[in-house]
Formats: structure tokens, C-alpha cells, sequence
């Protein structure tokens, strides 16, 4: 099974400011054969369920907004956002769709400073 | 409006079974896989299950395997999730969501709010 590790557990930035979140696959999750990563960036406030960020390690979700981008390829990935909102204060999780069972990090805690 | 909406939590007494459903609505139910999440208290999400469009190939998280089983009713534009010999820990928020894909378990692009279900004597 594929082992998703994100760090760091918790982060807090300064309104306008960049926040970054890595996350890490035990195996790449680097499809040749389409050359697409399956990896995936949920956000989740307080009493509600998940929302879909990105898709394809890079695809933005219709609707999200634009400071939210993510990048990465093979193993390592990245979830930035570009100025931080108040709005965004949320815990984060990346997960793999590349085999079953799909996988979730153990979720990035981001608060403002 | 794609809505996704679980039904059938409770509280339940070790060993015992409960049936979730998830009511669909707002797109084309059979041509997308579904999916179950769970979320323990204060925990992060757990894959538990996944079934394709046409409910021919289904998928279950190893902690699950053998006493869970997702099926779904393509004429009711309904998902299920028939648990059985429950445990302690199987108590979690179990959220329904709707696959980006159609045979295969990918991204979750749509979730419902949940329901809860509590294990315990």
C-alpha cells in the first residue's frame, strides 16, 4: 500500500503571505503511460466535509480560487497558497489515486499567525 | 446541483450491523464510481470503499475487508454500505462522495455531510 506523509503537521502564516504543504508518496504515483500524477489536495474547515482543490497533482477544481496551485511530480508534491486568506484557515490532506486502496495524508493543520 | 445526501447512522452495539445509504441527485449517476470515507473524532480521512458505475468491480480498505459491503442501485440513483460485525473503532463520521472517475476509485469531487456512527455498548 502507498504511504502518504505530509509535512509540516501544522503551519501558521501571516495574512497575505505564502503558505506552503509538501507531501510525500512511499512510490511514485507517476503514471508513464499518461504521464499524469494521481494525486489529489482536499481542503476541510471545521463541521464540514471535504472539498476537492486540485486533481492531477496540478488541475485547479472548478470555482477554487487561483492563489491555490499545486505542483509536483513521481513522489514529492506541493500545495501552495499564494496569500493566505482568512478564509483558508482549514486542515489539508493530499491523497493518491495511482492504486487501491487509494491513500490520504495524515492532513496539515493551517492556522494564521 | 450535485447533491449527496447519507442516511442510516446510529449507534450501534459491538457486533452488531447497520446499512448506510447515500441519496444522489444533480448528475448522471450511472456513469461515475462512488466512493465511502470515514473520519474518526479529532482523525483524518480513511478510505473504506469504492464501487465502479456499473457496480461490477468493488474495492475495500483492508480494516473493513470481509465485514463491509458497498453496492448501489443505478435505478434509485443510490450508493449502500452494509456494515457488519462493527468494532470500536469503526465509530467515524462516514461521508458518501462521488468519483471524478467511472471505473476506476480516483479524486472525490463531490461529498456528502456525513453521518455518524457510534460503536459502543
Amino acid at each position: 500500500d502507498i504511504v502518504m506523509t505530509q509535512s509540516p503537521d501544522s503551519l501558521a502564516v501571516s495574512l497575505g503571505e505564502r503558505a506552503t504543504i509538501n507531501c510525500k508518496s512511499s512510490q511514485s504515483v507517476l503514471y508513464s503511460s499518461n504521464d499524469n500524477n494521481y494525486l489529489a489536495w482536499y481542503q476541510q474547515k471545521p463541521g464540514q466535509p471535504p472539498k476537492l482543490l486540485i486533481y492531477w497533482a496540478s488541475t485547479r477544481e472548478s470555482g477554487v480560487p487561483d492563489r491555490f496551485s499545486g505542483s509536483g511530480s513521481g513522489t514529492d508534491f506541493t500545495l501552495t497558497i499564494s496569500s493566505l486568506q482568512a478564509e483558508d484557515v482549514a486542515v489539508y490532506y493530499c491523497q493518491q489515486y495511482y492504486s487501491s486502496p487509494c491513500s490520504f495524508g495524515q492532513g496539515t493543520k493551517l492556522e494564521i499567525k | 446541483e450535485v447533491q449527496l445526501l447519507e442516511s442510516g447512522g446510529g449507534l450501534v452495539q459491538p457486533g452488531g450491523s447497520l446499512r448506510l445509504s447515500c441519496a444522489a441527485s444533480g448528475f448522471t449517476f450511472t456513469n461515475y464510481a462512488m466512493t465511502w470515507v470515514r473520519q474518526a473524532p479529532g482523525k483524518g480521512l480513511e478510505w473504506v470503499s469504492g464501487i465502479s458505475s456499473s457496480g461490477d468491480s468493488t474495492f475495500y480498505a483492508d480494516s473493513v475487508k470481509g465485514r463491509f459491503t458497498i453496492s448501489r442501485d443505478n435505478s434509485k440513483n443510490t450508493l449502500y454500505l452494509q456494515m457488519n460485525s462493527l468494532r470500536a473503532e469503526d465509530t467515524a463520521v462516514y461521508y458518501c462522495a462521488k468519483d471524478g472517475c467511472a471505473d476506476v476509485i480516483c479524486y472525490f469531487d463531490y461529498w456528502g455531510q456525513g453521518t455518524l456512527v457510534t460503536v459502543s455498548s
